[in-house]
């Protein structure tokens, strides 16, 4: 399975704490995609990074990528209480024609 | 700011009986897909959609499923005799490009089979 697997399953910071989660994947990917998803709504596109690349930013996130161990790594700096949400990795394999998605970390940050 | 929505938001039908979900993807995006959703567990890839015909599709989208693209701007997922086990969040999702690009789901389908 192509399938993404993050780790922790569940992580509870303090507000203005830094949040980091890890996503481990099995085969050769072009891109690897994170999503929040807020409880029982939809998921929301938050980065992509692609296969060539090894470190990405976008506002206070920074997405780095291993393809030598199959791994990325999602930083959330500074949380704050809205950052309370799932966070979910993908990947997009070399020969696929869709995302997989990983089981999720659950983000709870204390006001 | 464009949008892919989902109905109805929440379906609850008997056994056995047929089901029809229903998906507005983004205007000009070209490539659809159906995930769904056990209660707090992973999201699963079901099929994607492209060009009129399906593209992939996972073991979990058997014969009794299907998609379907009536009219150009829908985008339907039918299950044909529900199971219990099919009680999940059903997500559809557009994007504009088939690869390397993000997707834009909706907010999902709540589906329960009684």
């Amino acid at each position: 399975s192509q399938q993404g697997e993050e780790d922790p399953q569940a992580l509870s910071i303090q507000e203005g704490e830094n949040a980091t989660m890890n996503c481990s994947y099995k085969t050769s990917i072009n891109n690897l995609q994170w999503y929040r998803q807020n409880s029982g709504r939809g998921l929301v596109h938050l980065i992509l990074i692609r296969s060539n690349e090894r470190e990405k930013h976008s506002g206070r996130l920074r997405v780095t990528l291993d393809t030598s161990k199959k791994s990325s790594s999602l930083l959330i700096t500074a949380s704050r209480a809205a950052d309370t949400a799932s966070y979910f990795c993908a990947t997009e394999g070399s020969n696929d024609y869709k995302l997989s998605f990983g089981a999720g970390t659950t983000v709870t940050v204390r006001a | 700011e464009p949008e892919v929505t989902q109905t109805p938001s929440h379906q609850v039908t008997q056994m056995g009986q047929e089901v029809i979900l229903r998906c507005v993807p983004i205007s000009n995006h070209l490539y659809f897909y159906w995930y769904r959703q056990i209660l707090g567990q992973k999201v699963e890839f079901l099929v994607s959609f492209y060009n009129n015909e399906i593209s992939e599709k996972s073991e979990i989208f058997d014969d009794q499923f299907s998609v379907e693209r009536p009219d150009g701007s829908n985008f339907t997922l039918k299950i044909r005799s529900t199971k219990l086990e099919d009680s999940a969040m059903y997500f559809c999702a557009s994007s504009l490009q088939g690869r390397t690009g993000e997707l834009f789901f909706g907010e999902g389908s709540r589906l329960t089979v009684l």
